[in-house]
């Protein structure tokens, strides 16, 4: 069965603290994406991973392919990055995204 | 213009009216999604296409759902016959290729069902 699993849910931290958010795959995947949605916001692409890291200012994703993980990393958080992390992915031979439950991050000042 | 652009962005209907719901991808886009977000929820995947073609439609709830993009371009997505249930945000995106590009995402139609 092709799943997403997310953790932590919610995660609250205090302003400049370093924030890890976990996501796990079942079966083999051609890509995984990372979005952050603000509280009543649209949906904005982070990462597209396909293997390896990649970094954005202060936002660092990695993927484990053999571990079928992934994390997404935030330096020196704010209380701007406060938002809904979500990871979706796809899975081998379909095309669809399948998404995590998210993760609610709540960056306090 | 350059994003993703959907409309209407608010639609309130009654219950058993049909609903139409427009999504302008970014130009030359191959591939476009829909997806539904219920309030506190994840997005949930309905239907896609790669140009003209629906590839996947497992996601659509039931038949009063369909989708089309008949030129390969804009897309539609309609429900018929509303119901309360279907009250939900309708989000749109689109990516250059198939298996990989980045997503962009449209600012959703939120539909409300009276």
């Amino acid at each position: 069965k092709n799943e997403v699993e997310q953790s932590p849910q919610n995660l609250t931290a205090q302003e400049g603290e370093f924030i890890t958010i976990n996501c796990s795959y079942s079966v083999g995947i051609s890509a995984l994406h990372w979005l952050q949605q603000h509280p009543g916001g649209g949906i904005v692409s982070l990462f597209m991973l396909s293997s390896g890291k990649k970094k954005h200012g202060r936002l660092i994703a990695t993927i484990n392919i053999q571990e079928k993980h992934s994390s997404l990393h935030i330096t020196a958080s704010h209380p701007r990055d406060s938002a809904v992390y979500i990871c979706a992915v796809r899975f081998i031979g379909n095309e669809k995204l399948t998404f995590g439950t998210g993760t609610r991050l709540t960056i306090i000042p | 213009g350059a994003g993703v652009s959907q409309s209407p962005r608010y639609k309130v209907t009654k219950r058993g009216q049909d609903v139409a719901l427009r999504c302008d991808p970014i130009s030359g886009h191959v591939s476009l999604y829909w997806y539904r977000q219920a309030l506190g929820q994840g997005p949930e995947f309905l239907t896609y296409f790669n140009y003209e073609a629906q590839q996947d439609k497992s996601g659509l709830p039931n038949d009063r759902f369909s989708a089309e993009r008949p030129e390969g371009s804009i897309s539609t997505l309609t429900i018929q016959r509303t119901e309360q249930r279907d009250s939900a945000m309708y989000r749109c995106a689109s990516s250059l290729g198939r298996y990989t590009g980045e997503l962009f995402f449209g600012e959703g139609s939120r539909l409300t069902v009276l």
